[in-house]
């Protein structure tokens, strides 16, 4: 799986768009990105995945550069209960079906 | 649905001891993956379990181990706790078969807080 890249912390504005990046830039063509959080004393939440397409659901965006070596995740708009560590995690499913977490990036919402 | 629920949420153990972690996945869901998640490590994979057969392994010792029921609720297993075992243990379960994509759109519960002394 490729490697990632992201910032170890970011903070937004309560009510502002949160945006987060990731650099994956080794990504090979069939590899998916998959975005999680860890809200604190809470397991892991799936937010959203991709391959090349902007994706959008109800918790977040994910914009996917065209040369798919970078990606954000968009919070659009930021809320205290936002605040958590967020994985960028790169999937290939040639390899074993597991998450491979990375470090992650502190997102704090401050009021 | 209800989540994944996962039992006992504390424990305390004793060097030497073992432990069993118990996970009941969302209903319908057949694969459930163990992850270790401790400060100086991160969140790392234990295994994987689908349909009572172990799928995937990491790169964890023997002491480790775990099973499924034919109910798709799994355990986990540690013998011989040593200290380096306290962490929070996180099970995750997701559908299984299907598009793979959903393979890893995983469902996680709570965790397991282990604390060996």
């Amino acid at each position: 799986d490729a490697k990632t890249t992201q910032p170890t912390s970011m903070d937004c504005a309560e009510g502002r768009a949160a945006n987060l990046p990731c650099n994956h830039s080794t990504i090979s063509g069939n590899e998916y990105v998959y975005w999680y959080r860890q809200i604190h004393s809470q397991g892991p939440q799936y937010i959203i995945h991709g391959l090349k397409n902007n994706e959008t659901n109800e918790m977040a965006s994910l914009i996917i550069t065209e040369d798919r070596k970078s990606s954000t995740l968009i919070l659009p708009h930021a809320t205290l209960r936002d605040t958590a560590v967020y994985y960028c995690i790169v999937i290939s499913f040639q390899g074993a079906q597991k998450l491979v977490f990375g470090q992650g990036t502190r997102l704090t919402i401050n009021p | 649905k209800a989540g994944v629920t996962q039992t006992p949420r504390y424990l305390i153990k004793t060097r030497g001891q073992q432990v069993t972690l118990s996970c009941s996945p969302i209903s319908g869901h057949r694969s459930v993956s163990w992850y270790q998640q401790t400060p100086g490590q991160g969140l790392q994979f234990l295994f994987e379990y689908f349909s009572e057969t172990q799928r995937n392994k990491g790169n964890f010792p023997g002491r480790f181990s775990g099973r499924q029921f034919s109910n798709s609720r799994s355990e986990m297993n540690v013998s011989t706790l040593e200290l380096g075992d306290s962490a929070l243990y996180l099970c995750a379960s997701s559908p299984g078969t299907g598009a793979l994509t959903s393979s890893y759109e995983q469902y996680f519960g709570p965790g397991t807080r282990l604390t060996v002394t």
